[in-house]
């Protein structure tokens, strides 16, 4: 497919639990973004990354957040310890490295019993 | 002061009129503003970027630039009812990354 993947489309896991989002980027973007959208909220930046250089981590909420990719392609971000106010969508974007036009993945919905 | 400010809305204009949507940003250094629209549900979709002073117009979409005034608007020409949606400005921030406002909620009333 050409545009930006991400899986799953859906999560509901218990308190306490880990879960794994991942982020397939379009093919040749060297950039990738994850953001996080609560209930009626606009979008949360939570990590940036920038083909091989160290990524922007600033909005990552605490410490229970990680994010990595690995090749430079594919990205997985780790909640531990799931809490209840980490319900919302959890959405990706890349682009490339000279043109900042984000592309948007479909979204992972996680919610947190 | 927050980095992009968008007033969230609603905005309810009649079908065929002219929608505007505002939005103001903090870094005078910034240089790539986008405009992206969001239907309920669904992700954010690009619909116009501008990177110099002055309109850009794509179809029924004009957005406009004002750097001095820090000032970015998006004008939907012949408003339809599928154009009912959330716009979200954005702004390139320091080191490449985008801010966004928290969205206009646009309502087309047939």
């Amino acid at each position: 497919g050409a545009g930006v993947s991400q899986s799953p489309s859906n999560k509901v896991t218990e308190k306490g639990k880990d879960v794994e989002l991942r982020c397939d980027p379009i093919s040749g973007h060297t950039a990738l973004y994850w953001y996080r959208q609560s209930l009626g909220q606009g979008l949360e930046f939570l990590i940036y990354f920038q083909g091989n250089s160290a990524p922007d981590k600033s909005g990552l909420p605490s410490d229970r957040f990680s994010a990595e990719r690995t090749g430079g392609s594919v990205s997985t971000l780790t909640i531990q310890r799931t809490q209840q106010e980490d319900s919302a969508v959890y959405l990706c974007a890349s682009t490339t490295r000279t043109v900042y036009e984000q592309y948007f993945g479909p979204g992972t919905r996680l919610t947190v019993t | 002061q927050k980095e992009v400010e968008q007033n969230s809305g609603p905005l309810s204009v009649p079908e065929g009129a002219i929608a505007s949507l505002n939005c103001t940003y903090s870094d005078r250094g910034s240089q790539s503003f986008f405009w992206y629209r969001q239907y309920s549900g669904k992700s954010p979709e690009l619909i116009m970027s501008i990177y110099s002073n002055g309109d850009k117009e794509d179809g029924r979409f004009t957005a406009q630039l004002n750097k001095a005034s820090q000032y970015v608007s998006l004008l939907i020409r012949d408003s339809q009812p599928s154009d009912s949606a959330t716009y979200l400005c954005a702004v390139i921030h320091q080191g490449g990354k985008l801010i966004f406002g928290q969205g206009t909620e646009l309502s087309v009333k047939p």
